[in-house]
């Protein structure tokens, strides 16, 4: 079973911290995302990365950034928290074979709250 | 600019009958279509998929049907079960590893 796992499931943290969301996958996958769920928006791409190292803008990058220096490993960072930065945050994972379409596997997410 | 349109927030229908969920999209380049479902404190599983070179696919009580021409896709539960009880996602592709995810409607059974 693919098991995709993130750091915490809530966090809370005050206006103008830094909040690193770590997410960890076990089954050597190469594509990786990070997405926000909010109340009738659905889930948001933030950022993706198709390998260690490589990261690519999803469709609501501001305030946002990533890393990715281990494939199994890929990081949200918030680098001055902000209140409309409170939601759920979800992890998700897909192998990655070129021309074929991947399934995305989930993380149970992250669910942050900014003070 | 919502490309992948969920207009029902919500949905409720007793044990037993089916449950239809639909989803309207904009986009003429979505190639590939899924059904995510999600229960509350867990990240969305994967439930069912389509290519836009079929028009139906089924999975056991799961069946996807894709109108192109509509540019409308639905999900089809038949019959439903109180383990039914989710937020269903639709999501689209189109020919790259991003989705593109509609807001949710959140399905109720009851019994």
């Amino acid at each position: 079973d693919v098991k995709v796992t993130q750091s915490s499931r809530y966090l809370v943290k005050r206006t103008g911290e830094k909040v690193f969301l770590e997410c960890v996958q076990d089954m050597d996958h190469e594509n990786m995302f990070w997405y926000r769920q909010d109340p009738g928006l659905g889930l948001r791409l933030i950022y993706f990365s198709y390998d260690v190292k490589m990261k690519e803008k999803g469709d609501i990058p501001e305030g946002y950034s990533v890393s990715r220096e281990k494939k199994e490993r890929f990081s949200l960072i918030l680098e001055s928290a902000s209140t409309n930065q409170t939601s759920m945050y979800l992890c998700a994972s897909s192998r990655g074979t070129s021309g074929r379409r991947d399934t995305q596997y989930f993380g149970p997410g992250t669910r942050l709250t900014v003070l | 600019d919502q490309q992948v349109k969920q207009n029902s927030p919500s949905l409720s229908v007793q044990e037993g009958r089916i449950s239809i969920l639909n989803c309207d999209y904009t986009n003429s380049m979505f190639d590939y279509f899924l059904w995510y479902k999600k229960y509350p404190a867990e990240g969305p599983t994967f439930l069912i998929s389509i290519s836009s070179i079929k028009d139906k696919n089924e999975d056991g009580r799961f069946t996807v049907f894709l109108n192109k021409s509509a540019k409308h896709l639905s999900l089809h539960i038949v019959p439903s079960q109180p383990g039914d009880s989710a937020v269903y996602f639709c999501a689209a592709s189109a020919g790259a590893q991003k989705l593109v995810f509609g807001q949710g409607t959140r399905l109720t059974i009851n019994p």
